[in-house]
């Protein structure tokens, strides 16, 4: 089965800029997940659907970062203005389990690395 | 939130040497707990999960060990190979909630 798609894989903007991310999950994947990963740094959640639908996003810094999943498919995160510290990796995730159950994996692209200068 | 602590940050092995990796966890629902292998300029890969249920696995060279009484969860990698290179992820859910929190990271060498 095709892995999770991420584009674009590298982007270099300057602070104030803005800049969207965009995934593609493994198909028929439901929970579909943003996570920041700062260099040296664990991935972070930002934030996470349930189909279309919001489950989690309280680690998303709202009023810079968006998020939408349109159709319950594809996924694209924004970030504007963006400052210095988001410079990071930005990492789509997707499984194929439903809210309340805990059995299945979750399957990372290989991200979009930002550099804000 | 929840909070992952993983040591060593970094570890350097010879080939052929074993190499263990230790997570602790201060939440006692947390109930499934995954390792990841980051390779460079990739997204995490999942290399092996145990359930809160069971204490040990294992998967040819790699396993996983669970303490849910001491809350802490370790991976052993045997017979380290230069491609096993790479950061390694320790991560858990707790609750009903799917996502993952992870650990801090740590970065294993395997030299010849």
């Amino acid at each position: 089965e095709a892995g999770v798609a991420q584009s674009p894989r590298y982007k270099i903007i300057e602070k104030r800029q803005s800049v969207a991310f965009w995934c593609n999950p493994i198909s028929g994947h439901a929970t579909l997940y943003w996570y920041q990963q700062i260099l040296g740094q664990g991935p972070k959640l930002l934030i996470q659907f349930q189909n279309n639908g919001v489950v989690d996003d309280s680690q998303l810094p709202k009023d810079r970062f968006s998020a939408e999943r349109l159709k319950g498919v594809d996924s694209t995160l924004k970030i504007q203005p963006a400052k210095l510290e988001d410079s990071a990796v930005y990492l789509c995730a997707s499984s194929s389990m439903w809210a309340g159950g805990n059995n299945s994996p979750l399957h990372f692209g290989n991200g979009t690395r930002l550099t804000v200068t | 939130g929840e909070n992952v602590e993983q040591h060593p940050s970094t570890l350097s092995v010879q080939e052929g040497d074993s190499a263990v990796i230790k997570c602790t966890y201060s939440d006692s629902a947390s109930n499934y707990f995954p390792w990841y292998k980051q390779e460079l300029g990739k997204g995490p890969q999942l290399i092996i999960d145990i359930r809160s249920n069971v204490g040990e696995k294992k998967d040819q060279r790699i396993a996983v060990t669970l303490n849910k009484t001491a809350k802490h969860f370790s991976l052993h990698i045997t017979e380290t190979q230069p491609e096993d290179s790479a950061v390694y992820f320790c991560a858990l859910r707790t609750g009903t909630a799917s996502k993952l929190t992870f650990g801090t990271g740590t970065r294993l060498q395997v030299t010849l």
